[in-house]
């Protein structure tokens, strides 16, 4: 029962760097979101997914870019990564019927 | 727009205390309601939903009852536990359940440490 598994856990960048993030689910969910969690700000949505091939922007977009090139995964990247991109980051999946969203386990950020 | 306010935290209750959360929303239209729960370390997990006015979700011995009048959905426990330590999240769907992309807005967090 794996669900949904982010991969790195933690991770320190320096500004400027790049990196992605990747997410994958083995629920066959038609749904894919990428979350960043900030204190006192609640969760925010920074793009989605509503199948293989397609993205959209969320709530904070900017900064962020996205793909969904296989259903089972979801890709996050940071192309020049800023001090304000420090965060932890949460991927969650949902199937089109249900409403229900599940969550991985979270990527700590650190930009420095 | 669509928001959704809950009381700041942190919440500290001695156990078997009974608990309250507050939650309020703002939507256009009718909304799914909902609370996750996040355990340190973890991701969010679904607590309990309410798809429609007056629907009474529960799970684990929490509750919460949809108020359309007053557009409220306060989480309950009557005794609560040292293993419900978590931050709870309220969250809404603005869309509902009809065919949404199920894009939750959600709450800032209430944090609840309870005590032995």
């Amino acid at each position: 029962n794996a669900g949904v598994t982010q991969t790195p856990k933690f991770r320190v960048l320096k500004t400027g760097q790049s990196m992605t993030l990747l997410c994958a689910q083995d629920m066959n969910h038609e749904y894919m979101y990428w979350y960043r969690q900030d204190p006192g700000m609640g969760l925010r949505l920074i793009h989605y997914s509503v199948g293989e091939g397609t993205t959209a922007k969320g709530e904070v977009p900017d900064g962020y870019n996205v793909s969904r090139l296989k259903k089972q995964n979801f890709l996050l990247g940071l192309e020049s990564a800023a001090p304000s991109q420090t965060s932890v980051y949460f991927c969650a999946s949902s199937s089109r019927r249900v409403e229900k969203l599940f969550f991985g386990s979270g990527t700590q950020l650190s930009v420095l | 727009g669509n928001s959704v306010t809950q009381m700041e935290g942190p919440v500290t209750l001695s156990e078997e205390a009974f608990l309250t959360i507050n939650c309020t929303y703002t939507a256009t239209g009718y909304p799914s309601l909902f609370w996750y729960v996040q355990y340190p370390g973890e991701g969010l997990q679904l607590l309990l939903k309410a798809t429609k006015a007056d629907d009474k979700g529960s799970n684990k011995g929490f509750e919460a009852t949809y108020r359309k009048e007053t557009t409220s959905f306060h989480l309950e426990k009557g005794s609560v536990q040292v293993s419900d330590s978590a931050v709870y999240f309220c969250a809404l769907n603005p869309l509902g359940g009809g065919g949404a992309t199920n894009k939750l807005i959600f709450g800032t967090g209430t944090l609840l440490a309870v005590q032995p």
